[in-house]
């Protein structure tokens, strides 16, 4: 295993619902990423923390809100989807998020269906 | 309308032939450059990097080959077992070192399968 666990592992929810998607990492990282992976699309990336401050949002959409309470916890908080959102949603941590330097190391990801 | 997913390219080999995986990149100043595993049900792996001033580099049955005239990528796997069937992806970041926070760019893959 990589050192990183993200839940649920899968998770299907309607365009009203509110949900949250919860990644942990064991490896001591500063930095934490979330990803979107889906089947019309390359591996995406969508939000960086560094320090548990937020130094990248990719254009990402607003009824996704991520949340970095500490530099071993990352959240993704999840409202009013839409079904082009279903995808598998991946964390990846690294020591720290200068880029180049450090491996990213991913979680296995959270199956994500948007009904 | 209608969606439409990815086709991405596959490669099937038999075990114990060595296995080319390619990959075209995107922007000719990028300056470092990412193979990743994915099997099913996990997310991608770390396999092997190089820097653009570098041409070849070689790791524990694995070499990468970079030509930046071509903007081209790609990873050799020696003596393929079935354990390498996966989903390979090339990645790339512009600026490696600099204050580009660990945006990596992907590929969008290729899938290897091995035969015993």
């Amino acid at each position: 295993e990589t050192g990183v666990t993200q839940t649920p592992r899968h998770l299907v929810m309607g365009m009203t619902n509110k949900k949250s998607l919860k990644c942990e990492q064991h490896l001591g990282h500063n930095a934490m990423y979330w990803y979107k992976q889906s089947a019309k699309k390359p591996l995406e990336l969508m939000f960086v923390y560094s320090l548990e401050e937020r130094v990248e949002n990719n254009s990402v959409p607003s009824r996704f809100s991520p949340e970095c309470p500490n530099s071993s916890h990352l959240f993704l908080h999840l409202h009013t989807l839409q079904p082009e959102d279903s995808a598998l949603y991946l964390c990846a941590s690294s020591q720290t998020a200068i880029a180049g330097v450090d491996t990213q190391y991913f979680g296995p990801g959270t199956r994500l269906t948007v009904l | 309308g209608e969606s439409v997913g990815l086709h991405l390219p596959t490669l099937s080999v038999q075990e114990g032939d060595n296995s080319i995986i390619n990959c075209a990149y995107s922007n000719s100043a990028s300056d470092y450059f990412i193979w990743y595993k994915q099997e099913s049900g996990k997310g991608p792996q770390f396999i092997i990097d190089i820097r653009s001033n570098m041409d070849k580099r070689q790791g524990q049955r694995v070499t990468v080959l970079l030509n930046k005239t071509v903007k081209h990528l790609s990873l050799q796997i020696a003596a393929t077992q079935p354990g390498d069937s996966a989903v390979y992806f090339c990645a790339e970041i512009l600026n490696a070192g600099g204050t580009s926070y660990g945006k990596l760019t992907f590929g969008q893959g290729t899938i290897l399968t091995v035969h015993p």
